[in-house]
């Protein structure tokens, strides 16, 4: 696509139940980045796939969090078992060639309310 | 882990002046720096990045300095327009192949 498109815009959903958050990054780009910005503050790096491969999960808060790109291409978030404090903007970004020199775009991302 | 420090949080000037942001980071091992803008409800931008074999770049209003010894690196925007104001985030790559980002600073430009 032209951009990193992210689904759904808004996610409201009951402490305890389990969210998958989408991200369908620009056609052809190898890398793809999951961040979580709070509101006020800068992203916080959550994890990030080179194509299908998870190449770095070390900001994944606990084990409720995961992510997967089976294809190399779109992938999903998912948080299980949601608490309050995981409330955020989950941001997505992918860059071209695998590069973080080559920038990174950003999707307008999935802003996450749990009640 | 990398730990990347932004200030001032947040920056009030009037329209035409300069403005000036500046991070510090850590990690020696850090060897490219970009500035994003994030307007208000809208997703962050890439607008100038740095690598660390340059002191300085420049892109017409907006400059970015590093200074490798010291760990630190600067965005300057001269002539500053209503436009510019955003929240301006830092960011450096550490050794890694993700970006640190710093906490932000709000750009208030006064017409």
């Amino acid at each position: 696509g032209a951009g990193v498109s992210q689904s759904p815009r808004y996610k409201v959903t009951k402490r305890g139940q389990d969210v998958a958050l989408r991200c369908d990054p620009i056609s052809g780009h190898v890398s793809l980045y999951w961040y979580r910005q709070a509101l006020g503050q800068g992203p916080e790096f959550l994890t990030y796939f080179n194509y299908e491969a998870q190449q770095d999960k070390s900001g994944l808060p606990n084990d409720r969090f995961s992510a997967e790109r089976p294809e190399g291409s779109i992938s999903t978030l998912t948080i299980q078992r949601t608490e309050q404090r995981d409330s955020a903007m989950y941001r997505c970004a992918s860059s071209l060639r695998g590069q973080v020199r080559d920038g990174y775009t950003f999707g307008s991302g999935t802003r996450l309310t749990v009640v | 882990g990398e730990n990347v420090e932004q200030h001032p949080s947040t920056l009030s000037v009037q329209e035409g002046d300069s403005a000036v942001i500046k991070c510090t980071y850590s990690d020696s091992a850090s060897n490219y720096f970009p500035w994003y803008k994030q307007e208000l409800g809208k997703r962050p931008q890439l607008i100038i990045d740095i690598r660390s074999n340059v002191g300085e770049k420049k892109d017409q209003r907006i400059a970015v300095t590093l200074n490798k010894t010291a760990k630190h690196f600067s965005l300057h925007i001269t002539e500053t327009q209503p436009e510019d104001s955003a929240v301006y985030f830092c960011a450096d790559n550490n050794a890694g192949n993700m970006l640190t980002f710093g906490g932000g600073t709000r750009l208030m430009v006064k017409p």
